[in-house]
């Protein structure tokens, strides 16, 4: 049973505010919720990550409403080197257990001039 | 911010050949690291967990024989594929934990392997 479902791509253009909505409807009492961005043929990189309302640093911000249940990845004024695959993680960020650190599908994100 | 290395960037082997990819966390002690694959146009799949010290523990499918993992010290670990075939052709990425208040999780660079 996937843990998390996210749309698989989006098109937005330079300039614009873009959305990823993440759901996970299974979420559990300790799990935070952490977004990654990667790059063709690099790793993943660290985005933000939060647990309740709302949290934002300098590249991005994270909604999340009160029952968890999904969350929503914000980042502002897109430029074309936004374009990345962008993965919603769901697990208790205490637990060494890989399979808290399971990645789903991604959202592929195309932005255009 | 913390960093993780994988070495080599990328490797081309004969297919039976073992081929030993290594990941270090350079300004960080790492007690659990992760080892991932990944297919062209895929997500990462995660293959194995790495603790310091005890035998790693792999996912379902995923040969312990074929993909033997070594986490001999707080900042390497090693992901060997053993008499490696082209279906094992794949970017291998590796994670490294950073204990504390944080948690998190930082990636390497990635390794592409192709076996011809």
């Amino acid at each position: 049973l996937a843990k998390t479902t996210q749309p698989i791509s989006m098109d937005s253009y330079e300039g614009q505010e873009v959305n990823i909505t993440c759901s996970h409807n299974n979420i559990a009492t300790n799990d935070y919720i952490t977004w990654y961005q990667q790059f063709p043929s690099q790793g993943p990189r660290f985005i933000i990550q939060g647990y309740k309302t709302k949290v934002t640093n300098e590249v991005a911000s994270l909604f999340i409403p009160a029952d968890r249940k999904s969350s929503t990845l914000s980042l502002p004024r897109v430029s074309l080197s936004d374009t990345a695959v962008y993965y919603c993680l769901v697990g208790d960020k205490r637990d060494n257990y890989g399979q808290n650190f399971v990645f789903g599908p991604g959202t592929r994100l195309s932005v255009l001039p | 911010g913390a960093v993780v290395s994988q070495h080599p960037s990328w490797v081309i082997c004969k297919s039976g050949t073992s081929v030993k990819i290594e990941c270090r966390s350079l300004d960080f002690q790492a007690t659990t690291m992760f080892w991932y694959r990944q297919f062209p146009k895929q997500s990462l799949m995660l293959m194995a967990t790495s603790n310091e010290g005890s035998k790693a523990t792999y996912e379902q499918g995923v040969e312990k024989d074929k993909f033997l993992i070594n986490h001999a010290s707080l900042t390497l670990s090693t992901l060997t594929v053993t008499s490696a075939h082209p279906e094992d052709s794949s970017f291998y990425i590796c994670s490294a934990r950073v204990p504390g208040e944080r948690n998190e999780q930082f990636f390497g660079p990635g390794t592409r392997l192709t076996v011809l």
